[in-house]
Parts: structure tokens; C-alpha cells; sequence
């Protein structure tokens, strides 16, 4: 079965640092991977994904994320962190063909002045 | 842009009353998901659905059903309310079996007393 670990339950980042949100994944074949935001008593919104191709993914909000098949991980990154990334983001995975799609436990980022 | 409307932002409920989410997508999307959203879990499958006659369990089903008798909307039912099922409620849309990324509603947060 697919899952999701995100070890990083909370993370502070001064505004203006670079961040890096940790995603790892156990499936068996090559992942359908993605990344959520969700604003405080928000839904979620799909801030990137990666089905094949180009390892490193441009998302929406300056955001990218890197898929590392040989250490199963999916890590979000973003040079420099403003006031608003203060969110809960998410990491999930899917198995393509009929998407049932596993989410991560979430990391909460808050970003300080 | 897709637009998945969840019917209540808030609901309070008895216990043993039948509670009705509801949740309506406005383009056309084939499959729609429900999943609850609780603290240190993130966000687990409830129900599933890529058809109008079809539905399929998630991974936590027990205690709830389904109805989708129309494309856009997919309705989420609640049996028997029980204080367990006091949580966050998202619906989710994707286009087609390939998957490019969901579509959330803003959630309902139910409390069941």
C-alpha cells in the first residue's frame, strides 16, 4: 500500500529565509506525487505536481519540489519564505489510473517577522 | 476554475441524527472524493466515487454512505451522527482517471454533541 511521511510536524521560518518542507513516499511503482497548501480554515489547494518527466517541478506561489527516486522523497522548497506561506502544507501520493490518492500528515509552517 | 461548493461551513448535530453533507462541482469532473481531516492524521478517505452509478470505500467507510445521483454532486451521509465523527469534511473533485490534481471545497466542520 502507499503512504506518505512528512517528519516535520511544525517548522519556523524568519520571513525572507529559504524553506524546505521533507516528503517521503513507499510505493512500488513510479509515483503520481503532489503538493497541497491549506490556509487556516481553508480547503486545500494543489500547489504542484509530478507524474514523469522533469525530476525538479515549478509550482504556483514560488514553489518548487524535486523528485529523488533513489531516496523516495519529494521535498517543497522555496528561496525565500513571505508572510502569507503561513500555512499547512501538504504532501500525497497517487497511484495514476483510477487516482486514490494518500495524503501526508501535514506540516504546519508558521513564519516570523 | 473549477468550483467545488460544499453546501454548510458549519453544522452542529445531535447524536443518532442523520446529517447530509452536500457538495457540488460545477465542471464536469468525473470523480469525486469525500475525506475527513482531524488533527495529527491529516486527511483519510472516506467514500470514492468515478460515476454517477459507481461508488467505491475509502479507507475509513464505517458509519457513513454515499449518493451520487447526479455528476456534479456527491452527497455525503452520516447514518447515525456519533461524537467520533465531530471533524473537518472536504470534498474533492479530479477530472479523469489520469489525475491532475484535486479540486477541494472549503470544507465543513461538523461537531456532533
Amino acid at each position: 500500500a502507499q503512504s506518505v511521511t512528512q517528519p516535520d510536524i511544525h517548522i519556523t521560518v524568519s520571513e525572507g529565509a529559504s524553506l524546505e518542507l521533507r516528503c517521503n513516499y513507499s510505493y512500488g511503482a513510479t509515483p503520481y506525487l503532489f503538493w497541497y497548501v491549506q490556509s487556516p480554515g481553508q480547503g486545500l489547494q494543489l500547489l504542484l505536481k509530478y507524474f514523469s518527466g522533469d525530476t525538479l517541478v515549478q509550482g504556483i506561489k514560488g514553489f518548487e519540489a524535486e523528485f529523488k527516486r533513489s531516496q523516495s522523497s519529494f521535498n517543497l522548497r522555496k528561496p525565500s519564505v513571505h508572510w502569507s506561506d503561513a500555512a499547512e502544507y501538504f504532501c500525497a501520493v497517487g497511484s495514476g489510473g483510477y487516482q486514490k490518492v494518500t495524503f501526508g500528515t501535514g506540516t504546519k509552517l508558521q513564519v516570523i517577522p | 476554475d473549477v468550483k467545488v461548493t460544499q453546501s454548510s461551513r458549519y453544522l452542529v448535530k445531535r447524536t443518532g441524527e442523520k446529517v447530509f453533507l452536500e457538495c457540488v462541482q460545477d465542471m464536469d469532473h468525473e470523480n469525486m472524493f469525500w475525506y475527513r481531516q482531524d488533527p495529527g492524521l491529516g486527511l483519510r478517505l472516506i467514500y470514492f466515487s468515478y460515476d454517477v452509478k459507481m461508488k467505491e470505500k475509502g479507507d475509513i467507510p464505517e458509519g457513513y454512505s454515499v449518493s451520487r445521483e447526479k455528476k456534479e454532486r456527491f452527497s455525503l451521509i452520516l447514518e447515525s451522527a456519533s461524537t467520533n465523527q465531530t471533524s473537518m469534511y472536504l470534498c474533492a473533485t479530479d477530472r479523469d482517471r489520469e489525475s491532475y490534481g484535486y479540486t477541494f471545497g472549503s470544507g465543513t466542520r461538523l461537531t456532533v454533541v
